[in-house]
């Protein structure tokens, strides 16, 4: 049974970048089937994709977000991780790390389908 | 940008049915996916493809889509339902995976 399990700081500086990362365990990140996504909720709101990974290092990002977001994987250690540049306040939230099962229709465009398995979250406060 | 609208809350009285609606400019032509948030927990996945179930999901969950609405539907309504609950499509044409705003079932 696959397990995602965050982890990073849980205090990060207006301006600064907030970086976390995504355990992986009881599957392989490098299957065929699934992106490896970000998502989070701000305090009180709902939940925004923030963008997510395929194994083989091709991203895909929502596009409002798109210029201070980075993913990348590092499959030797299964997992993945996302950093977030030039933080403000309206980047406080409980990030969770999910599997997003797709279908590769070719090696660079896939299908996107549902979130089913999904990290506990880790609360980020962006603050001085 | 696809925009995927629900009703803020939804009540209903335990034993009954609730259904949530998830609106969006033809939602019929997408696949659909409703998650279940309750209180400092993470989503879980109760619905996705429209209509399937994931296991471990009663079968009192169902999903349906059409036109320009999607509809979650929970029969003999439980006092544990209790959640908030989000649909999620992905939207080809701009590059986006939204979710909706979020409907708070309150059983009564």
């Amino acid at each position: 049974q696959v397990q995602l399990q965050e982890s990073g700081p849980g205090l990060v500086k207006p301006s600064e970048t907030l970086s976390l990362s995504c355990s992986v365990s009881g599957g392989s990140i490098s299957s065929t089937s699934y992106y490896w996504g970000w998502i989070r909720q701000p305090p009180g709101k709902g939940l925004e994709w923030i963008g997510g990974i395929y194994y083989s290092g091709d991203t895909y990002y929502n596009p409002s977000l798109k210029s201070r977001v980075t993913i990348s994987v590092d499959t030797s250690k299964n997992q993945f991780s996302l950093k977030l540049r030039s933080v403000t306040a309206a980047d406080t939230a409980v990030y969770y790390c999910a599997r997003h099962r797709i279908v590769v229709v070719t090696p660079t465009y896939f299908y996107y389908y549902e979130m089913d398995v999904w990290g506990q979250g880790t609360t980020v406060t962006v603050s001085s | 940008s696809y925009v995927l609208t629900q009703p803020p809350s939804v009540s209903v009285a335990p034993g009954q049915t609730a259904r949530i609606t998830c609106g969006g400019n033809n939602i019929g032509s997408k696949s659909v996916h409703w998650y279940q948030q309750k209180p400092g927990q993470a989503p879980v996945l109760v619905v996705y493809e429209d209509s399937d179930r994931p296991s471990g999901i009663p079968e009192r969950f169902s999903g349906s889509n059409s036109g320009n609405t999607a509809t979650l539907t929970i029969s003999r309504v439980e006092a544990g339902d209790e959640a908030d609950y989000y649909c999620q499509v992905w939207d080809s044409s701009s590059n986006n995976i939204p979710f909706g705003g979020g409907s708070k079932l309150t059983v009564l």
